[in-house]
């Protein structure tokens, strides 16, 4: 399975704080995504980042990929309560058409 | 748009039952996908289809079936539900899913199914 892995499996921050998650995946990718689930929810995109890219911003996260270690991070700055939620990597197989998520990271922020 | 939409949201079944997940998209998406999701196992496909009458097997397929006659709709079968099924169901879809151009995928509210 290419199915990523992100590290830490939980995160409890205080409000105001920089949370960061990581994500390690197994074989080559054409991109990355990162998504975030609030609890009984469906997925919800937060930020595609392309083999070719080293990093990109959007708002408060800010993501970077390393193709040669097969990792990923996701930085979200200045953390907010609402911030509280599960975020998943998910890759897309290198030849193929499916999308593999990883096992996911537990965020709480207190406020 | 009412994006992607699933039903039920909650159901009940006993062993050796069948019954069909709903999923419909309104954004005119061409690929389409199941998971399932598992406490500590994170989302696992079960079949994915890249447009109107083509579908394939994702990691875990056993025991459910899916057809695609249609763009908006990716129907999910479970054949004869065994425990094991027990699980949140999630429906997703994105423009296409070529890997050039990968775009979000969009998911469905998400269906708790219970085996008993």
């Amino acid at each position: 399975s290419q199915q990523g892995e992100e590290d830490p499996q939980a995160l409890s921050i205080q409000e105001g704080e920089n949370a960061t998650m990581n994500c390690s995946y197994k074989t080559s990718i054409n991109n990355l995504q990162w998504y975030r689930q609030n609890s009984g929810r469906g997925l919800v995109h937060l930020i595609l980042i392309r083999s070719n890219e080293r990093e990109k911003h959007s708002g408060r996260l800010r993501v970077t990929l390393d193709t040669s270690k097969k990792s990923s991070s996701l930085l979200i700055t200045a953390s907010r309560a609402a911030d509280t939620a599960s975020y998943f990597c998910a890759t897309d197989a290198d030849t193929g058409n499916q999308f593999y998520f990883g096992t996911g990271t537990s965020l709480t922020v207190i406020p | 748009n009412a994006g992607v939409t699933q039903t039920p949201k909650f159901q009940v079944l006993k062993t050796g039952q069948s019954m069909t997940l709903q999923c419909a998209q309104d954004m005119n998406h061409e690929y389409m996908s199941w998971y399932r999701q598992d406490p500590g196992m994170g989302l696992r496909l079960i079949h994915y289809s890249v447009g109107a009458g083509i579908t394939d097997q994702g990691e875990v397929p056993n025991g459910y079936n899916v057809s695609r006659s249609t763009t908006e709709d990716f129907p999910l079968r479970l054949l004869s539900a065994a425990p094991s099924q027990t699980s949140v169901y999630f429906c997703a879809s994105s423009r296409d899913g070529r890997q050039e151009t990968n775009t979000e995928a969009f998911f469905g509210q998400g269906t708790r199914l219970t085996v008993v």
